[in-house]
């Protein structure tokens, strides 16, 4: 499998639950994005990592939790979410520093009951 | 602060007529300004890209921008639209931090046989 892969494709989750967004990367690349698509909105970028090491964080609720064990994977924990949450929640990589050319995911549809 | 504006938030063509998508931006710095595109149910993918060389950047499928700074603008142009090219598109500029790329609200593109 090669490219960006985002699990599950479609999560629907009452305000109470927990759960995990799974991002994984084929390409060798080092630094790996979170960004939040909602509708009429612009994307928003949540959170960047480089080397495992988180490079930015846009003001992000903490309900919002990232964790990136090793270059390759990337994690969005979610807990007691809002529906306004509800979004396509796009995972993406580049190599370097820089963001010259992002690779990105197919997302995860995101639906806060 | 970058940010990016795209006039029309959605675009109709004839199959066969010249495509324009407008795109102005802000940035404190000189900026690298990027195109992506969006196909239904899948991730955004990089068509172009312009970091300071050539003011005339060619991308896939045929598609094409110009950096015209006395105007911040970075137009995306095609010849000829195919049915094919259907699709949201995204204008895009790195802010001062190198890992942040900030995009526009998207053009929703609509060819019309």
């Amino acid at each position: 499998e090669t490219g960006v892969t985002q699990t599950p494709r479609h999560l629907v989750m009452g305000m109470t639950n927990k759960k995990s967004l799974k991002c994984e990367q084929h390409l060798g690349h080092n630094a790996m994005y979170w960004y939040k698509q909602s509708a009429k909105k612009p994307l928003e970028l949540m959170f960047v990592y480089n080397f495992k090491e988180q490079t930015e964080n846009n003001s992000v609720p903490s309900r919002f939790s990232p964790e990136c064990p090793n270059s390759s994977h990337l994690f969005l924990h979610l807990h007691t979410l809002q529906p306004e949450d509800s979004a396509l929640y796009l995972c993406a990589s580049s190599q370097g520093r820089g963001a010259e050319k992002l690779f990105f995911g197919s997302g995860t549809q995101l639906s806060v009951l | 602060a970058q940010s990016v504006t795209q006039l029309g938030s959605h675009v109709s063509v004839s199959e066969g007529a010249l495509v324009l998508l407008r795109c102005n931006y802000s940035s404190s710095v000189p900026p690298y300004l990027f195109w992506y595109v969006q196909y239904p149910n899948q991730g955004l993918q990089l068509l172009l890209k312009y970091t300071s060389a050539a003011t005339l950047v060619k991308g896939i499928n045929g598609f094409e921008a110009e950096f015209k700074k006395s105007e911040t603008s970075f137009h995306l142009t095609k010849p000829s639209a195919h049915m094919s090219d259907a699709a949201e598109y995204f204008c895009a500029v790195r802010g001062t931090s190198y890992d942040k790329v900030i995009f526009g609200p998207g053009t929703s593109l609509s060819v019309i046989p």
